[in-house]
């Protein structure tokens, strides 16, 4: 079965350092990998997705990816967070029609 | 705009009633999907619906139930059997087969 771990439950950066937010996947073959992001009481937004191809994938809102095969890692970067970048950050996992597996979520603190 | 609406955003319900869970998309979707989210738990599948009339339990249906009689409706039912059913709900939708789900804003449900 498919699994999703994101080792973080809280990361807090300074407002302008970088972010590096952790994923680590179990898939049986090359997965599609998503990078959600939650304001509070809010739906999720798609940030970035990797289907195949290029390993390093550019999203909005300046994020982006790197999927690692050998490290079944597609951990989520920034090199400068703004304080509008606080939220709750999914990244997921799946293939076909039947749903997507989420991993249980980083909850992202900007420090002023 | 095409979206996902969910109705209603907040929805108390008293212990032992039914209630259902609104979810319209007019993205025209084949494939629908309940999830639960808690705090710290992630998003977990409840069910899914490929196409009309058809629908799939997922990793946590029971207490639940679906229908899909229309493309666009994928209503939710909590019902009396559900013992935890206090949590946000969100349903997605996505085009076709691997593609990104697109998120309603959600409806929180609490038991009084």
């Amino acid at each position: 079965a498919q699994s999703v771990t994101q080792p973080d439950i809280h990361i807090t950066v300074s407002e302008g350092a970088s972010l590096e937010l952790r994923c680590n996947y179990s898939y049986g073959a090359t997965p599609y990998l998503f990078w959600y992001v939650q304001s509070p009481g809010q739906g999720l937004q798609l940030l970035l997705k990797y289907f195949s191809g290029d390993t390093l994938v550019q999203g909005i809102k300046g994020f982006e990816a790197e999927f690692k095969r050998s490290q079944s890692s597609f951990n989520l970067r920034k090199p400068s967070v703004h304080w509008s970048d606080a939220a709750e950050y999914f990244c997921a996992v799946g293939e076909g029609a039947d749903g997507l597996t989420f991993g249980k979520g980083t909850h992202l603190i900007i420090q002023p | 705009d095409g979206g996902i609406t969910q109705s209603p955003k907040y929805l108390f319900r008293k212990e032992g009633q039914n209630v259902t869970l609104s979810c319209e998309q007019n993205l025209n979707h084949d494939a629908m999907y309940w999830y639960r989210q808690d705090p710290g738990q992630g998003l977990r599948l409840i069910y899914y619906s490929q196409i009309v009339n058809d629908f799939q339990k997922g990793d946590i249906a029971e207490g639940y139930s679906v229908s899909r009689e229309k493309k666009e409706s994928f209503p939710l039912t909590v019902t009396s059997a559900q013992k935890n059913p206090t949590a946000f709900y969100l349903c997605a939708s996505t085009p076709s087969y691997g593609s990104e789900a697109f998120f309603g804003q959600g409806t929180r449900l609490t038991v009084v």
